[in-house]
């Protein structure tokens, strides 16, 4: 079955950056794209950025162009999202989502989310 | 950009009542629009897709239409698991913009 597994959860300082993992079983990794989507306490669903993990290929939402790096290490199915000069307000549950079609449709795979606290 | 507009923002409904939760577009996204349930501390999960496609696993008693620019999710007959908070989606290839929720509470 579809699994994306994490990492756990991640205490950052202001300025600092995390890195957030997201490891894909039960499919073919390279089939399907990536999105990463966060959403603070209480708060909507928002769109980080997207990466084709064949490719490589990535689109970033404007708001975090500059401060956002997705990636991949095909070779153990794993995709990674990295933030950086953290702010209070990026203190929110960061998920990973895959596409429910092979290069297409909209994520229907998430995985159980990312706890990440910015705070001095 | 294209936004997403959600109405209304809160639904107070009952077990066994009909719900419908419509979504707006600042212009037309044609059917390329999602519908997401999510419960408290748990991922999306989606129940829509390409405006009228039921996912596989989802009760029928979901459905969906619409196109452009106007699109509604419908509950035939609410349950009373699906008291939750629902999102509009739409997708392209490259992008993703959700509309700002709707919860159904009792």
């Amino acid at each position: 079955q579809v699994q994306l597994v994490q990492s756990g959860a991640e205490v950052k300082k202001p300025g600092a950056s995390v890195k957030v993992s997201c490891k894909a079983s039960g499919y073919t990794f390279t089939s399907y794209d990536i999105n990463w989507v966060r959403q603070a306490t209480g708060q909507g669903l928002e769109w980080m950025g997207w990466m084709n993990p064949d490719s490589g290929n990535t689109a970033y939402s404007q708001k975090f162009q500059g401060r956002v790096t997705m990636t991949r290490d095909t070779s153990i199915s794993t995709a990674y999202m990295e933030l950086s000069s953290l702010r209070s307000e990026d203190t929110a549950v960061y998920f990973c989502a895959r596409g429910l079609f092979v290069h297409t449709g909209p994520p229907g795979y998430w995985g159980q989310g990312t706890v990440v606290t910015v705070s001095s | 950009d294209i936004q997403m507009t959600q109405s209304p923002s809160t639904l107070s409904a009952s077990v066994g009542d009909r719900v419908t939760i419509t979504c707006r577009a600042s212009q037309s996204i044609s059917s390329w629009l999602a519908w997401y349930q999510q419960k408290p501390g748990t991922a999306p999960m989606v129940l829509i897709y390409e405006a009228s496609s039921l996912e596989s696993g989802v009760p029928s008693r979901f459905s969906g239409s619409g196109s452009g620019t106007e699109f509604t999710l419908t509950i035939s007959s609410l349950q009373p698991d699906d008291f939750a908070t629902y999102y509009c989606q739409h997708y392209t290839t490259y992008s993703l913009t959700f509309g700002p929720g709707t919860k159904v509470e009792i």
